[in-house]
């Protein structure tokens, strides 16, 4: 069974600072997948990643995929209150048809003033 | 937004009871998911349907069923409700299963299952 481990799992900063988000898989794969989800609310898609070295980004936040490594990574630039929210990055396991997804546990990230 | 709904959004029931919750989507994708959410645990796949009357097991599927009798619709079902299954369920949707392009999968609002 595909592991995915997120990094850290709570995440506190000050609004304008730089952080990144890490997200380690067991197996290969080459798709990756990055969500948010608000309190109470559903889980929104960000950024889809298809293959080694892919870079994706929107406005303060930029995902990056290494294939290899079995690393993502989500970083986020002069951070702002609006991005506080929990963070998922999702694997696709390329075993199956189905394209069957593992979720790691989130990263619940609070920017503050 | 995808339109997927869910229903009911919110339901109390009690140990040992049936409780089925509705997925239904108007965007015809072929392919349906049941989640489930707990703290610490992220998401975890129920079961999930490839097409009408297909569907299989994911990872935590024991004490869940699901049906498919029309695309539109994923019924997931609690034979006999347990405190353990208090949860939040979010149903997904897919266009293509292998991850084509650049299909993702999309979400519904949830439903918050409370189980006494």
């Amino acid at each position: 069974e595909l592991k995915v481990e997120q990094n850290p799992l709570f995440l506190s900063m000050q609004e304008g600072k730089n952080y990144t988000i890490y997200c380690n898989y067991s197996t290969t794969s080459d798709r990756l997948y990055w969500y948010r989800q608000d309190p109470g609310k559903s889980l929104e898609s960000l950024f889809v990643l298809l293959s080694n070295g892919a870079v994706k980004q929107e406005g303060r936040l930029m995902a990056s995929l290494d294939t290899k490594a079995r690393l993502s990574t989500l970083h986020i630039t002069a951070a702002v209150h609006d991005l506080s929210a929990t963070y998922f990055c999702a694997v696709e396991d390329r075993g199956s048809t189905l394209g069957r997804l593992y979720f790691g546990r989130g990263t619940q990230l609070t920017v503050w003033p | 937004d995808a339109g997927i709904t869910q229903s009911p959004r919110h339901k109390v029931t009690e140990t040992g009871t049936p409780v089925t919750l509705r997925c239904h989507q108007t965007e015809n994708h072929r392919y349906m998911y049941w989640y489930r959410q707990d703290p610490g645990h992220g998401l975890r796949l129920i079961h999930y349907s490839y097409g009408v009357k297909d569907t299989d097991k994911g990872e935590v599927s024991d004490g869940y069923s699901v049906s498919r009798s029309k695309t539109e619709d994923f019924l997931l079902t609690l034979e006999s409700a347990t405190s353990s299954q208090t949860s939040v369920y979010f149903c997904a949707i897919s266009e293509t299963g292998q991850g084509f392009s650049t299909d993702t999968q999309y979400f519904g609002p949830g439903t918050r299952l409370t189980v006494l």
